[in-house]
């Protein structure tokens, strides 16, 4: 079993659409929390982190994190065509040795059609 | 203010053969991290390393080997290439201990043959 999981969708939505995207992690030492995207053949880009469990906002996008559950969501509002792109989760444990070493999951493909 | 940058950008190399890919992290950030990304496998962690010293290292053999400069410029260097080698290898740099903030650099594809 992975230590991160991602549903890889594809998943499609109408132009204005509110986006969800989640994981769920099994390793209860993870205490950051990104989100990236990535556009094809393009490296990833970051879109926020958060630290242990709540939420945050930045424009169209609010990160949440529930550390009891073990599970990130990404919300994403009024979604636009040039949304479409592959996001990935990340997580990382600084403590110890893991410095420096984000767990990925494996990216949801999203399409926004006008 | 520069991105992350990645040399070259396309490889195409034969089997047994040794490969160098080189990265350019953002100017004043002193952490350099490698990563592997297949469609089967998704994104895996390669190494890090923060001012000159291999911090943590992933579940590669030891065909996968890096370094990093005093400029924080990083090499990472795979010996004995395979065909399962081909992928597409991302550098991100961060600007300090703690690599919550990751830029990643657009990748260099390596086909091996």
């Amino acid at each position: 079993q992975k230590e991160v999981e991602q549903d890889p969708g594809p998943l499609s939505v109408p132009e204005g659409a509110i986006v969800s995207l989640n994981c769920t992690y099994s390793n209860s030492a993870f205490q950051y929390f990104m989100w990236y995207r990535q556009y094809s053949r393009k490296g990833p880009e970051l879109l926020m982190y958060t630290y242990s469990s709540g939420n945050k906002e930045d424009g169209r996008f609010t990160a949440q994190v529930d550390k009891s559950s073990k599970y990130i969501s990404l919300f994403i509002r009024d979604s636009q065509p040039s949304d479409s792109a592959t996001y990935l989760c990340a997580m990382m444990d600084a403590g110890g040795t893991s410095y420096g070493k984000l767990t990925f999951g494996q990216g949801t493909i999203l399409t926004v059609h006008p | 203010k520069a991105g992350v940058t990645q040399t070259p950008r396309y490889l195409i190399k034969t089997r047994g053969q040794q490969v160098t890919l080189s990265c350019s992290p953002i100017s004043g950030h002193r952490s350099v991290s490698w990563y592997q990304q297949t469609p089967g496998q998704g994104l895996q962690f390669l190494f890090e390393y923060f001012s000159e010293t291999q911090r943590n290292k992933g579940n590669f053999p030891g065909r996968f080997s890096g370094r990093q400069f005093s400029n924080s410029r990083s090499e990472m260097n795979v010996s004995t290439l395979e065909l399962g080698d081909s992928a597409l290898y991302l550098c991100a740099s961060s600007p300090g201990l703690l690599n919550t903030e990751a830029f990643f650099g657009q990748g260099t594809r390596l086909t091996v043959v």
